[in-house]
């Protein structure tokens, strides 16, 4: 079975300062992974997602993540943080089942970003 | 194209009753994936529907239904409902059910008195 850790359920950055959110995986075959951003009240939109093409993923609103077989890593990363990127961040990891009929997301417990002014 | 809709946006039920959610997926998308969001949990897969199967199932107990139309529109029942069923329920779909992005609805908060 697939699963997925992040590290630090609260970070905390100043505006203009560099975001780094860690997500590890664990799956027995190769996976797809994907960050999503959650907005108060609100449902997740997707940031980026891996499927096994380019390891460096760039995705909207200037983030981008890098996918590392060898460390089983998968962080997200911004040069600069700004105020309205202030929200939850989740990564999931989804696997296929046998003949690749369905892919079901197993999301990290999610961390939550404040940007200080 | 519109997104995914959830109705209702918001619900308050008592211990013992029972509730139907409901999700519109995006046009042509043919998955709908339900979602349960706690803050102790997270995130947790219920279940998914593909041209009206149910090809996918989590580790809900059986007072947690769904089912999908021929149009695809998903509905999610939650039978004699507890305390702890009080929770976000997010519903996402996708055109195909492959690693496909899945894009997901508002929710729909349901709080159990």
């Amino acid at each position: 079975a697939q699963s997925v850790t992040q590290l630090g359920s609260h970070v905390s950055v100043s505006e203009g300062a560099l975001v780094l959110l860690r997500c590890n995986y664990s799956s027995s075959v190769p996976p797809y992974l994907f960050w999503y951003v959650q907005y108060p009240n609100q449902g997740l939109q997707l940031l980026l997602k891996y499927t096994s093409a380019a390891t460096l993923v760039k995705g909207i609103n200037g983030f981008e993540a890098e996918f590392k077989k060898s460390e089983t890593s998968f962080h997200l990363t911004k040069p600069s943080a700004h105020m309205s990127d202030a929200a939850e961040y989740f990564c999931a990891v989804s696997v296929g089942r046998s003949g690749g009929s369905n892919y079901k997301l197993t999301f990290g417990k999610g961390t939550l970003l404040t940007v200080n002014p | 194209k519109a997104g995914v809709t959830q109705t209702p946006r918001y619900l308050i039920k008592t211990r013992g009753q029972q509730v139907t959610l409901s999700c519109s997926p995006i046009s042509g998308h043919r998955s709908v994936s339900w979602y349960q969001q706690t803050p102790g949990q997270g995130l947790q897969f219920l279940f998914e529907y593909f041209s009206e199967t149910q090809r996918n199932k989590g580790n809900f107990p059986g007072r947690f239904s769904g089912r999908q139309f021929s149009n695809s529109r998903s509905e999610m029942n939650v039978s004699t409902l507890e305390l702890g069923d009080s929770a976000l329920y997010l519903c996402a779909s996708s055109s195909s059910g492959t690693p496909d992005t899945q894009y997901f609805g508002p929710g729909t908060r349901l709080t159990v008195l």
